[in-house]
């Protein structure tokens, strides 16, 4: 099982900042990495996909980067809207899931 | 706009088997994968299993003896089973379309129900 280490497990910041969430896994994944988001009561939302591509109608102050082993995601100027929890999934092997990361 | 609804009992005992149905509507289920995503309360989302239009499988390894995922195309609908539940098995039950890539491949979950809330308890 590939195990996917999102860092930190709380991130607390304010509207107008700038987010950097990281995901960290335990062997390569090349760049079959995704970013989910995730609020109270809702499924979560698909946001990148494969690394670094968006997916659709999601805004473009989410972006994507990294491969192999180490994955960030950006929040650039965060909205009201973006506090969330954040997840990190891999599709290298069979899928598994980050542990998240709750931007408070 | 496909949209995903699941069905199932919300309370069991344990030793019983889960069954829960996910009806697909504003598409077709002849393309694509399906898949089932649990969360158990206050923890991380895992991945159970999924399954292709054509009927193949595949099978998170931990929970492969447990589980049983089926597709019925007639009714646009695919539907899990999991047997000798127990309390580790309280969980929200999410199905979910896998977007397929260009090769052919399963890709992400790009589609969700809203969860079907499941209490394994005497």
């Amino acid at each position: 099982e590939i195990v996917l280490t999102q860092s930190p497990a709380t991130l607390s910041l304010s509207p107008g900042d700038r987010a950097t969430l990281s995901c960290r896994a335990s062997q390569s994944v090349r760049g079959y990495l995704a970013w989910y988001q995730q609020k109270p009561g809702q499924a979560p939302r698909l946001l990148i996909y494969d690394a670094s591509k968006r997916a659709a109608g999601v805004p473009a102050r989410f972006s994507g980067s990294g491969s192999g082993t180490d994955f960030t995601l950006t929040i650039t100027s965060l909205a009201p809207e973006d506090f969330a929890v954040y997840y990190c999934q891999q599709r290298s092997v069979w899928p598994t899931f980050g542990q998240g990361t709750k931007l408070e | 706009q496909v949209q995903l609804r699941e069905s199932g009992p919300g309370l069991l005992k344990p030793s019983a088997t889960l069954s829960l149905t996910c009806s697909v509507s504003g598409g077709s289920i002849r393309s694509s994968y399906w898949s089932w995503i649990r969360q158990p309360p206050g923890k991380k989302l895992e991945w159970i299993a999924f399954i292709y239009q054509s009927g193949d499988t595949t099978y998170n390894p931990s929970l492969r003896s447990r589980v049983t995922i089926s597709i019925d195309t007639s009714k646009n609908q695919f539907s899990l089973k999991m047997n000798s539940v127990t309390s580790a098995d309280t969980a929200l039950y999410y199905c979910a379309r896998i977007g397929e890539t260009a090769a052919g491949t399963p890709g992400y979950f790009d589609s969700w129900g809203k969860g079907s809330l499941v209490t394994v308890s005497s």
